[in-house]
């Protein structure tokens, strides 16, 4: 069984705080690393999809870096807005395999 | 363009009967994904298909469940006498190209179906 852990389970920050959060997943027979965004009552919604260690993507004041070798990736948000507020989720592919196994999420609450 | 549509939205079933959800894939992908988020945990694979193929059903609980995506009309999942632990959040998604761990093509997520089973 595939684990895909993320930490924190909930975080709560000030807006204009930057924040990160954490992804491991399994570092054996890895292809892909993807992130999502999932707004409360709307559909999640692909941030990023990484393939290569070291890779590093961005998305305006969202990047993400991710270790294949030790199996973690970091997702930043630099000056949280309240739009921000989201859970954000993880999910890793393994190769030749069809499915995304996803992490649980860390929601993120930004406040005004 | 419009985005992957589910219907219904809310489906609210007593024990035995059936349910039937729906997911129409963005134009132009060929590839859906069913996924299951039960009440505390994340989204759980069920089953992936194409056009008339059940390509990996090894999410997919083996009795009373079971999946298809005809050439023509939306992908349905159907659970036949659903119970009470069937109650979750039923996530269609699709793609362009078969995934996953052949590309690095993301998904496209619908908004859900919540099934309640009273």
């Amino acid at each position: 069984i595939l684990n895909v852990e993320q930490s924190p389970q909930s975080l709560h920050v000030q807006e204009g705080d930057s924040t990160n959060f954490t992804c491991s997943f399994p570092s054996s027979n890895f292809y892909a690393l993807h992130w999502y965004r999932w707004e409360t009552a709307k559909s999640p919604e692909a941030l990023f999809v990484m393939t290569l260690n070291g890779d590093e993507k961005k998305k305006g004041r969202i990047s993400a870096t991710l270790n294949t070798k030790e199996g973690y990736s970091y997702l930043y948000i630099k000056g949280s807005q309240p739009e921000d507020s989201a859970t954000y989720l993880c999910a890793f592919s393994g190769a030749g395999s069809y499915q995304l196994t996803f992490g649980k999420g860390t929601k993120l609450s930004v406040i005004p | 363009n419009a985005g992957v549509m589910q219907n219904p939205r809310h489906l609210v079933r007593r024990r035995g009967q059936e349910a039937r959800l729906r997911c129409s894939p963005m134009k132009g992908h060929s590839h859906v994904y069913w996924y299951r988020q039960l009440p505390e945990e994340g989204l759980k694979f069920m089953v992936y298909l194409q056009k008339e193929n059940i390509i990996d059903e090894s999410g997919m609980p083996k009795e009373r469940f079971s999946a298809e995506f005809p050439k023509e009309g939306p992908s349905i999942l159907r659970i036949q006498q659903v119970v009470r632990g069937d109650s979750a959040a039923y996530f269609c998604a699709s793609s362009v190209l078969q995934g996953m761990g052949q590309s690095n093509e993301k998904l496209f997520f619908g908004s859900g179906t919540q099934l309640s089973v009273l």
